[in-house]
């Protein structure tokens, strides 16, 4: 089993749609997570992070965090076509500071 | 320059050559790292130094060789690579590296690597 995983994808919105990004992990003891941005040739850019079970806003993104189901989510809202780029999950592995990484999904936002 | 800075920014090498990478940042942290990203493939940790002492080695060959002389400057000797080692390496820095919750980590922009 991934440590972290993610649908590669591509995700295809239109444009002012909702994107909804998902990630599982395995270990149950990690603590901090991570969504991070990456265009193509690009290195990853920080979207946002989360430590609680729960929602957390941050203008038209939303993280959120489900420990009990070891599962965690990026929304975008009203979605440009400049959001279009690979979205990386990271979490903390429980038993070390080691960032874990899933592959990534591609979205795709139609204009 | 802000954030954290990588050269060269793209690199070809032989098998036989001997080169370096080199990572700076400015953002006042103690703790960097070296990631491989190639395609396909979720980012790799290599290495992790945390106020300059290697707190982490994830099985990398000793093809690869780290070197930080202080919180600011990472390097990455390469010596005798394969053409596997073809990726994106990336530069990372973060407040520290400790157990537990872990700060954020800031990348720059790596340096494509291609060996021939």
């Amino acid at each position: 089993q991934k440590e972290v995983e993610q649908n590669s994808g591509p995700l295809s919105v239109p444009e002012g749609a909702i994107a909804s990004l998902n990630c599982t992990y395995s270990d149950r003891g990690s603590q901090s997570f991570f969504w991070y941005r990456q265009y193509s040739g690009k290195s990853p850019e920080l979207i946002m992070f989360i430590y609680s079970n729960g929602d957390k806003e941050d203008g038209r993104f939303t993280a959120q965090l489900n420990k009990a189901s070891q599962y965690v989510s990026l929304l975008i809202r009203d979605s440009q076509p400049s959001d279009s780029a690979t979205y990386l999950c990271a979490v903390t592995g429980g038993a070390t500071n080691k960032l874990i990484f899933g592959t990534g999904t591609l979205l795709a936002v139609q204009p | 320059e802000t954030g954290v800075t990588q050269t060269p920014r793209h690199l070809v090498m032989g098998m036989t050559n001997k080169k370096s990478l080199k990572c700076e940042q400015h953002l006042g942290h103690n703790a960097m790292y070296w990631y491989k990203q190639s395609a396909k493939k979720p980012l790799e940790l290599m290495f992790v130094y945390n106020f300059k002492e290697q707190t982490e080695n994830n099985s990398v060959p000793s093809r690869f060789s780290p070197e930080c002389p202080n919180s600011s400057h990472l390097f990455l000797h390469l010596h005798t690579l394969q053409p596997e080692d073809s990726a994106l390496y990336l530069c990372a820095s973060s407040l520290r590296a400790t157990s537990g919750r872990t700060d954020t980590q800031y990348f720059g922009p790596g340096t494509r690597l291609t060996v021939l």
